[in-house]
C-alpha cells in the first residue's frame, strides 16, 4: 500500500537547470497538490489539480509548471531553477475534488539549487 | 502579519506529561481546523479534523476550537517518546475553491 510516491527524494541543481518532480498516488483520489515547505513559512500551495484534466495556481506558482498526466500522476516542473526554489517539496492527494483538509502526503523531495 | 500563527518551539516535555499545542488565526471565515503530525524527514499526516467550535477527542488526543478567540489547541495526554514530531495546524474557510492555510509548526520532543 504505497499511498503517495514522490521521485526523486533528493536533487541538487545548478541555477538555470530544469527538472521535473514526479508524483503518483494509488488511492484513486480525485485531487492532487504540490506544496513547498520552508523553515518558518509553513506549507505553501504551489499548484493543484481538482480532477484529471484541470490544474490551478496556488499561493506561490511563479517559476513552476504542472501536468496532471492522468488520475494517478501529477508532476511539477522547474523550467529554470533559482536558489529561491531550494526547498522541500511535498505532493499530496485528497479523495474529494475540493480541498477539505483531508490530505495524504508523500515523503517529500529535497531540492537544493546552487 | 501571518493569517495563522504557531509557536515554533522547540518544546520538550517528560514522558507522561500533558502537552498543549496552540495556534491563533486572524481570518474569522475559517471554519475547518486540522492538526497534522510530521515526523522528521517525512510527510505530514492528518491527526485531527474539526469543524467550527468545540472539542473532539481521539484516544490521547483532544482538539479544541474557540472561534470567538480565534484560537485552536491540541492536547496530548500521557505523552510518549513516539509523539516526538512537528505538529502543524491548518485551517480553511468554506467554499470549494478555498485552500488550506498552514501554521509553521511546533517541534515537540517527549523525553523518556
Amino acid at each position: 500500500n504505497a499511498g503517495v510516491t514522490q521521485t526523486p527524494k533528493f536533487q541538487v541543481l545548478k541555477t538555470g537547470q530544469s527538472m521535473t518532480l514526479q508524483c503518483a498516488q494509488d488511492m484513486n483520489h480525485n485531487s492532487m497538490y504540490w506544496y513547498r515547505q520552508d523553515p518558518g513559512m509553513g506549507l505553501r500551495l504551489i499548484y493543484y489539480s481538482a480532477s484529471e484534466g484541470t490544474t490551478d495556481k496556488g499561493e506561490v506558482p511563479n517559476g513552476y509548471n504542472v501536468s496532471r498526466l492522468n488520475k494517478r500522476e501529477f508532476s511539477l516542473r522547474l523550467e529554470s531553477a533559482a536558489p529561491s526554489q531550494t526547498s522541500v517539496y511535498f505532493c499530496a492527494s485528497s479523495p474529494r475534488q475540493e480541498n477539505t483538509g483531508e490530505l495524504f502526503f508523500g515523503e517529500g523531495s529535497r531540492l537544493t539549487v546552487l | 502579519q501571518k493569517e495563522v500563527e504557531q509557536d515554533p518551539g522547540p518544546l520538550s516535555v517528560p514522558e507522561g506529561a500533558i502537552v498543549s499545542l496552540n495556534c491563533t488565526y486572524s481570518n474569522s471565515a475559517f471554519q475547518y481546523f486540522m492538526w497534522y503530525r510530521q515526523y522528521s524527514r517525512k510527510g505530514p499526516e492528518l491527526l485531527m479534523y474539526t469543524y467550527s467550535s468545540g472539542n473532539k477527542e481521539d484516544g490521547r488526543f483532544t482538539a479544541q476550537v474557540d472561534k470567538s478567540s480565534k484560537y485552536i489547541s491540541l492536547f496530548i495526554r500521557d505523552s510518549q517518546p513516539s509523539d516526538s514530531a512537528t505538529y502543524l495546524c491548518a485551517m480553511r474557510s468554506s467554499g470549494s475553491a478555498r485552500q488550506l492555510t498552514f501554521g509553521s509548526g511546533t517541534q515537540l520532543t517527549v523525553l523518556p
